[in-house]
């Protein structure tokens, strides 16, 4: 059981380019998310979904694309990057809507946008 | 609107214990979450505790849950180095069950 993983750990950009930040899990979870990480400001959610085929924005959504057409994966893009987005990227799932809402989280995408 | 807020520091001797607070908005958050996070990793579940609880004991875990004033502190007993990471207190509104709205973290540092 990997859990939740991410790929790449690290990238370097340039303005203007594109990419996309892969996460998976193998725990049937429904739930996915990605956040993003900046110093002294906690985690603020980007997009997220509730199951395949249905995705909705976050807190901070503008210059991300994100799709499921899995339950497993869940990958976002950035279709033009610009410096503002160099951050930290988390992904996380969970299993379910009822009780405590536990969290897996990948290690995490470390983005650096020049 | 929801907000979390939290102090961003905490510097402690090895074997005291460490208090962080946290202090919330929203009045109709189900469940509070203290999670923490290692140099390098993601964040990982600590303990969580219900709205209608005042307090949750786990090993060298305490939560305290003042619920009128909306402040939530997570208490460890006997820091060790090991405790050293950040500290992330978390709220999950009710209109929106699956999120999770985060706090800035508390980086507590623990030295001999």
């Amino acid at each position: 059981n990997a859990g939740v993983t991410q790929t790449p750990k690290f990238q370097v950009l340039k303005t203007g380019q594109s990419m996309t930040l892969q996460c998976a899990q193998d725990m049937n979870h429904e739930y996915m998310s990605w956040y993003r990480q900046d110093p002294g400001m906690g985690l603020r959610l980007i997009h997220y979904s509730v199951g395949a085929g249905i995705t909705d924005q976050g807190e901070v959504p503008n210059g991300y694309n994100v799709s499921r057409s899995t339950t497993e994966d869940f990958p976002l893009r950035l279709l033009s990057a610009a410096p503002s987005q160099t951050s930290v990227y988390f992904c996380a799932s969970s299993a379910q809507a009822g009780g405590p809402n536990e969290q897996f989280f990948g290690p995490g995408t470390r983005l650096t946008v020049l | 609107g929801e907000d979390v807020e939290q102090s961003l520091f905490l510097s402690v001797r090895e074997g005291d214990s460490s208090v962080i607070n946290c202090t919330y908005t929203d009045s109709s958050s189900t469940y509070l979450y203290w999670y923490k996070q290692e140099p390098g990793a993601g964040l990982q579940l600590l303990t969580y505790i219900f709205s209608n609880m005042d307090m949750k004991q786990d090993q060298r875990l305490t939560v305290l849950l003042n619920k009128k004033d909306k402040h939530l502190s997570l208490r460890i007993a006997d820091t060790q180095t090991g405790d050293s990471a950040i500290y992330f207190c978390a709220e999950s509104p009710l209109a929106g069950y699956n999120k999770l709205i985060f706090g800035a973290g508390t980086r507590l540092a623990v030295h001999p």
